[in-house]
């Protein structure tokens, strides 16, 4: 089925620890993005794609890096995890913005991530 | 700058009885408003989408929201709640900044539906 895909859906790191989380899309999306859910907070941007090669920070992206470096594919890096990293992770895409028509985004379906 | 307020972090309904998920927006120029839906352990769903034409917006599984302008609230609605309704509800803006997309999420509302 099209769509976004995440993987791994769950992980525990130890504090400290490294880990990639993948994102693949197979829609022909322009636009890639990551946001963090947290209780009560809603979903919030950590970093952003508007194309391959490209990559821009959002609301909160200290302790984060991604890359782009195909169009169908965005990672998201944590180089040393900490429990305040405690969080469900969600991919999403969308097509570039044409003539003003703002586009709906497309997520995955998470991955759980706990610091210990 | 765009913001979304969801004005109730939990709704409870019984099965059969109308839904009202309130949220209130705030932005400089005419948004395009969203309505997610997101079921427990999964990842959001597009219920509807506001892009300036009709300002009562017809969404999946039944649900609906309106525009309006004067009072700048975009709210969904639900003539009879099902119990698969219950799940998260996020109200989100979006506007084109930096030449990209941008969606801003409102915290959410919980929509508990009791048999």
């Amino acid at each position: 089925n099209a769509g976004v895909t995440q993987t791994p859906k769950f992980r525990v790191l130890k504090t400290g620890q490294s880990m990639t989380l993948l994102c693949a899309q197979d829609m022909n999306h322009e636009y890639m993005y990551w946001y963090r859910q947290d209780p009560g907070m809603g979903l919030r941007l950590i970093h952003y794609s508007v194309g391959e090669g490209t990559t821009a920070k959002g609301e909160v992206p200290d302790g984060y890096n991604v890359s782009r470096l195909k169009k169908q594919n965005f990672l998201l890096g944590l180089e040393s995890a900490a429990p305040s990293q405690t969080s469900v992770y969600f991919c999403a895409s969308s097509y570039g913005t044409r003539q003003g028509t703002v586009y709906g985004y497309t997520f995955g379906s998470g991955t759980r991530l706990t610091v210990v | 700058a765009q913001s979304v307020t969801q004005l109730d972090s939990h709704v409870s309904v019984s099965e059969g009885t109308p839904v009202l998920l309130r949220c209130n927006y705030s932005s400089s120029y005419s948004p395009s408003l969203f309505w997610y839906v997101q079921h427990p352990n999964k990842g959001l769903q597009l219920l509807l989408k506001y892009t300036s034409a009709a300002t009562l917006v017809k969404g999946i599984n039944g649900f609906e929201a309106e525009f309006k302008k004067s009072e700048t609230s975009f709210h969904l609605t639900k003539p009879s709640a099902h119990m698969s309704d219950a799940a998260e509800y996020f109200c989100v803006v979006s506007s084109i900044s930096g030449g990209y997309n941008k969606l801003i999420f409102g915290a959410g509302t919980r929509l508990a539906v009791h048999p």
